[in-house]
């Protein structure tokens, strides 16, 4: 347990269909992250929040919309998706967005959740 | 055409033997990188760290080398165990974390 949870693991819509993505962090970090780990890239940076405003949009399509309510929540709407979004949904928490501390090391490591697998049909 | 999908190397070591899993990052300027090991079903665990100013860095069976002349990343496991079998993927920094594909780590009894 990493002290990130991700609701639902597992999701099946159509194009036509709206859904969330819901993913909780029980560690008190100020920084939270979607990511997407598709079948054929990378895993990709898709949005950063610090203290519940939104600090980076890496060119994601607007048929993903996300909700920060709070530093402890951080949701992934999804609406009129399409085939190819079919992947891995990861979140992350760390303490802060990242950055190198003076005396070096280890900084503000990312906790990631296990992921919603989702399919569109 | 179009790729089906990834298609990560894989890397079989028999168990007790070390291991050595390279990565090529692609950024001059990135200055801080890190291992990730990600288990099936599972997201991305951290593993070890190093910052560009260093060359090696020790954890507890791991250690991370950064040659960056070539800008070639490499983590060495010892005395690998089943445990061990995994995704394992580099990450470079500049101002986000860019991820590679990654590497399996087959562990053979």
């Amino acid at each position: 347990e990493t002290g990130v949870t991700q609701t639902p693991r597992h999701l099946v819509m159509g194009m036509t269909n709206k859904k969330s993505l819901k993913c909780e962090q029980h560690l008190g970090h100020n920084a939270m992250y979607w990511y997407k780990q598709s079948a054929k890239k990378p895993l990709e940076l898709m949005f950063v929040y610090s203290l519940e405003e939104r600090v980076e949009n890496n060119s994601v399509p607007s048929r993903f919309s996300p909700e920060c309510p709070n530093s402890s929540h951080l949701f992934l709407h999804l609406h009129t998706l399409q085939p190819e979004d079919s992947a891995l949904y990861l979140c992350a928490s760390s303490q802060d967005r990242p950055f190198l501390s003076l005396a070096g090391g280890i900084y503000n490591e990312q906790f990631f959740g296990p992921g919603t697998r989702l399919t569109v049909l | 055409g179009e790729s089906v999908g990834l298609h990560l190397p894989t890397l079989s070591v028999q168990e007790g033997d070390n291991s050595i899993i390279n990565c090529a990052y692609s950024n001059s300027a990135s200055d801080y990188f890190i291992w990730y090991k990600q288990e099936s079903g599972k997201g991305p665990q951290f593993i070890i760290d190093i910052r560009s100013n260093m060359d090696k860095r020790q954890g507890q069976r791991v250690t991370v080398l950064l040659n960056k002349t070539v800008k070639h990343l490499s983590l060495q496991i010892a005395a690998t165990q089943p445990g061990d079998s995994a995704v394992y993927f580099c990450a470079e920094k500049e101002q986000n974390f860019v991820f590679g594909p990654g590497t399996r780590l087959s562990v053979l009894p």
